[in-house]
């Protein structure tokens, strides 16, 4: 995960609350993703961007939201229409074939 | 869409066996399929990965198989360590204009010392 960084490592938020996680990457990678891992689970895809200024929904988008201004920067929006929250969060890179990750952040609602 | 299936999803391995995790996609057009590593609390790792046109890769003590046929690809760890203790992911993607990753649901590998 050298080159993407993902702040905090930890979140707790409230029910009802949107809260937004960073994604920041130095890999000039023009791909970014991001995933949703619950527990003894594998990874679902919630959003990804192939450039600036666009973005796609994946399998499981309601209750994200996301923006590609930067394409260093590609943070997620976690609302409070997500019925399901808490989850391990991962930001992923992607340029050519390999796809890395970053360190992730661990959010609870409660 | 594509479904990559994993098998087993635990493993418990003695220190300085070999460890062998299958996975099994479903759309010909995938080819590109890395192997990742996920240790607690981490982001995943890629430790190794295969490309179609490729049958075998190694990489010191993990190798990976390709059967293009079968549709299946294998990772191989052999003398195992404990340090290999971990959750292992497969994934399968179609390279074409974009990366589109399609991930097994993973392997518990636990090596005893």
């Amino acid at each position: 995960d050298g080159g993407i960084t993902q702040s905090p490592k930890y979140l707790f938020r409230k029910e009802g609350q949107n809260v937004t996680l960073s994604c920041e990457q130095n890999l000039n990678h023009d791909a970014m993703y991001w995933y949703r891992q619950d527990p003894g689970q594998g990874l679902r895809l919630i959003y990804y961007s192939q450039i600036v200024n666009d973005f796609q929904k994946g399998d499981i988008a309601e209750g994200y939201s996301v923006s590609r201004e930067k394409k260093e920067s590609f943070p997620l929006t976690v609302t409070s229409a997500q019925k399901n929250p808490t989850a391990f969060y991962l930001c992923a890179t992607s340029q050519g074939y390999e796809q890395y990750f970053g360190p992730g952040t661990r959010l609870t609602v409660t | 869409g594509e479904n990559v299936e994993q098998h087993p999803s635990t493993l418990s391995v003695q220190e300085g066996d070999s460890a062998v995790i299958k996975c099994t996609y479903s759309d010909s057009a995938s080819n590109y399929f890395p192997w990742y590593k996920q240790e607690l609390g981490k982001g995943p790792q890629l430790i190794i990965d295969i490309r179609s046109n490729v049958g075998e890769k190694k990489d010191q003590r993990i190798a990976v198989t390709l059967n293009k046929t079968a549709k299946h690809f294998s990772l191989h760890i052999t003398e195992t360590q404990p340090e290999d203790s971990a959750v292992y992911f497969c994934a399968a993607s179609i390279t074409d204009n974009f990366n589109k990753f399609y991930f097994g649901s993973g392997t518990k590998l636990n090596v005893k010392p």
